[in-house]
């Protein structure tokens, strides 16, 4: 099984509804992240969360909110998706603490179309 | 603030060829960097990383060396394969900042023709 694992993994929606992607691990560490990709720029980071009590936004937070429910699951919300959020979300986890070279592990993307 | 600039694609290449992905970084303080790939369909892995200068990063024939000097990462493989048909991301991360966000490079799409 796989250690992040994302639903759902396609999603088509409409402009102005409110949807939520959700992240799951079972690799036991703190911290989760929540990423877009979009052709040409790379992964640009939406929120992170250090652990259940720790939410931070990233470069890109605006339109979305995020939920850690427990220190395995990590929620990313549209609350009134509209087009240019269409795009292939990534959650990844690391581990906490000091560690030159932090990796970290990446679920399997949710691919989303806002109509 | 950190950013990673990496060579434009799309690369196309034929079996057994040499790869060469470019990938320079800005950053204020001393990054680790990485290679992570995305095979098709999937999402991200890491291929190899080095934190600090004049390490070399290597796996699965891949290799990179973290140059201080000309601040650059630079991706190589003497022999590719069909399998290494991928998008290729240079990154880095900043150790001794609050977040250890990773600061992504725009991706390079590779084609391995048998």
């Amino acid at each position: 099984d796989a250690d992040v694992t994302q639903t759902p993994r396609n999603r088509i929606t409409k402009t102005g509804k409110r949807i939520m992607l959700e992240c799951s691990q079972t690799k036991g560490h703190d911290r989760m992240y929540w990423y877009r990709q979009d052709p040409g720029l790379g992964l640009r980071l939406i929120y992170y969360s250090f652990d259940v009590k720790d939410i931070n936004k990233g470069e890109i937070s605006d339109g979305y909110s995020v939920s850690r429910q427990a220190q395995a699951k990590f929620s990313l919300s549209l609350e009134s998706a509209i087009p240019n959020q269409t795009a292939l979300y990534f959650c990844a986890t690391s581990v906490s603490g000091f560690s030159e070279g932090e990796t970290q592990y990446f679920g399997p993307g949710t691919r989303l179309l806002v109509l | 603030g950190n950013s990673v600039t990496q060579m434009e694609g799309p690369v196309t290449l034929s079996e057994e060829a040499f790869l060469t992905i470019n990938c320079t970084y800005t950053a204020t303080g001393y990054p680790s960097l990485f290679w992570y790939v995305q095979y098709p369909g999937e999402g991200l892995q890491l291929l190899l990383k080095a934190t600090k200068a004049d390490d070399k990063g290597s796996n699965k024939g891949f290799e990179a060396t973290y140059r201080k000097e000309t601040t650059s990462f630079h991706l190589e493989k003497g022999s590719v394969q069909v399998s290494d048909s991928a998008v290729y991301f240079c990154a880095l991360s900043d150790p001794f900042s609050n977040d250890y966000k990773l600061s992504f490079g725009a991706g390079t799409t590779v084609t391995v023709r048998a």
